[in-house]
């Protein structure tokens, strides 16, 4: 079982929907991840949260929306996508801050999809 | 459910050594693995795949469906070659990926 929990693990919507992507870990960790995967590339780094706080957005446009209420929890709020948008979302979580070199803990991921 | 389990969260070796991470997996299909690799404060990037069977930076790794696994391996390791190795799992329907808890990989001189 992943220690980084993912809700949902799918996800339909249409391109008019607002829906938010959920991530969830308890392991005190203090620096949360969103990648974005397509077509079994390599996951794109999307935004990091370190200290709660958003440290790098990788110029994602503005139609994701990040949000880190807790240490615990991660969530991207998705509004007005476009279907090139559909993508395996990767939450991950470390131990240090984004700047440390501390192990990525994946969870497994919500499968987007936008009709 | 898919699993994958690296055993060694560190690996130690000296350059010119041997050096094998350790990738294990459970999964009822036919999975496709991945070894991803970060070196220190880059991105992840993909290092290989195993229905390319290639080899990158003299990597290899070869799936091995009788002992569930899909080790790493190298002949002679390198001091560039630290870094965190990910060994990850997609499903038959390419809907779910799943990462092994890493193997740090450091190569002394």
């Amino acid at each position: 079982d992943t220690e980084v929990t993912q809700t949902p693990k799918h996800l339909v919507m249409g391109m008019t929907n607002k829906k938010s992507l959920k991530c969830e870990q308890h392991m005190g960790h203090r620096a949360m991840y969103w990648y974005k995967q397509k077509a079994k590339k390599p996951p794109e780094l999307m935004f990091v949260y370190s200290y709660e706080k958003l440290s790098i957005n990788e110029s994602v446009p503005s139609r994701f929306s990040p949000e880190c209420p807790n240490s615990s929890l991660l969530n991207l709020h998705l509004h007005a996508l476009q279907p090139e948008d559909s993508a395996l979302y990767l939450c991950a979580s470390s131990q240090d801050g984004a700047e440390g070199d501390s192990p990525l803990h994946f969870g497994n991921g919500t499968r987007l999809t936008v009709t | 459910a898919q699993r994958v389990t690296q055993p060694e969260k560190l690996l130690s070796v000296f350059k010119g050594a041997p050096v094998e991470l350790k990738c294990n997996y459970s999964y009822s299909g036919s999975p496709e693995l991945f070894w991803y690799v970060q070196y220190s404060r880059q991105r992840l990037q993909l290092l290989l795949r195993h229905i390319s069977r290639e080899s990158i930076k003299g990597f290899t790794a070869d799936l091995n469906k009788g002992e569930t696994s899909f080790h790493l391996k190298k002949p002679f390791a390198q001091e560039e070659d630290s870094a965190m190795y990910y060994c990850a799992l997609f499903n038959n329907a390419g809907n779910m990926l799943t990462f092994g808890g890493g193997t740090r990989l450091m190569v002394k001189p």
